[in-house]
């Protein structure tokens, strides 16, 4: 059974740092791209960046909005994703979902964790 | 970067009502569509991809299709528990979802 499980959310402060995780299991985490989707309160989903797989040398691709603030990692022995947060500004604050990507000849986003929630404020 | 405008944001539709859903492309993406569902505790759900691929299990009522650069879902008959939000979905180039859209009991 595919699981994703994301943790490391809660309060910080703007200006701040908080790394976030995703923890996997089920499947080949090497075959798989990993993307990192957050949603604001009562608004749409947003996607924020992805990781490539093995064959696609594990780099990575941003959205604008969070590109140079933000660093997405993987750890592939332990199967786990991370999402590191820089500068966070009120404006991050969000539910941050994991998912997983395309792999082989599998679409992606079949695969979603539950969600953690980030709370920027003073 | 690829837009992904979604229409309508919210639609108010009556048990058994057929709906539908368009998220039109600002650039050629080939068919690299999904759908997914998202239920009021957060949880999500892919159910079309590849634009027309239904999802293993997803119910036959839910069907995806493509005019161009329009790409629908359709909800032939509403039950109550597709009242949700839906999102469209390119993954063309980098990844982009529409802006939603809230389906409502009427």
């Amino acid at each position: 059974e595919v699981k994703l499980v994301e943790s490391g959310g809660g309060l910080v402060q703007p200006g701040g740092s908080l790394r976030l995780s995703c923890a996997t299991s089920g499947f080949t985490f090497t075959d798989y791209y990993m993307s990192w989707v957050r949603q604001p309160p009562g608004k749409a989903l947003e996607w924020l960046g992805f990781i490539r797989n093995k064959a696609n040398g594990y780099t990575t691709e941003y959205s604008a909005s969070v590109k140079g603030r933000f660093t997405i990692s993987r750890d592939n022995s332990q199967s786990i994703l991370y999402l590191q947060m820089n500068t966070l500004r009120a404006e991050d604050s969000a539910t941050y979902y994991c998912a997983r990507d395309i792999g082989g000849n599998y679409a992606g986003f079949a695969y979603w964790g539950q969600g953690t929630l980030v709370t920027v404020s003073a | 970067d690829i837009q992904m405008t979604q229409s309508p944001s919210s639609l108010s539709a009556s048990l058994g009502e057929r709906v539908s859903l368009t998220c039109r492309a600002s650039q050629e993406i080939s068919g690299y569509l999904s759908w997914l569902q998202q239920k009021p505790d957060g949880t999500i759900k892919r159910l079309i991809y590849a634009a027309s691929t239904l999802d293993s299990g997803v119910p036959k009522r839910f069907s995806g299709s493509r005019s161009g650069s329009d790409y629908s879902l359709t909800i032939s008959s509403l039950e109550s528990e597709d009242f949700a939000d839906y999102y469209c979905l390119q993954y063309a180039s980098y990844r982009t979802f529409g802006g939603g859209t809230k389906l409502e009991i009427k």
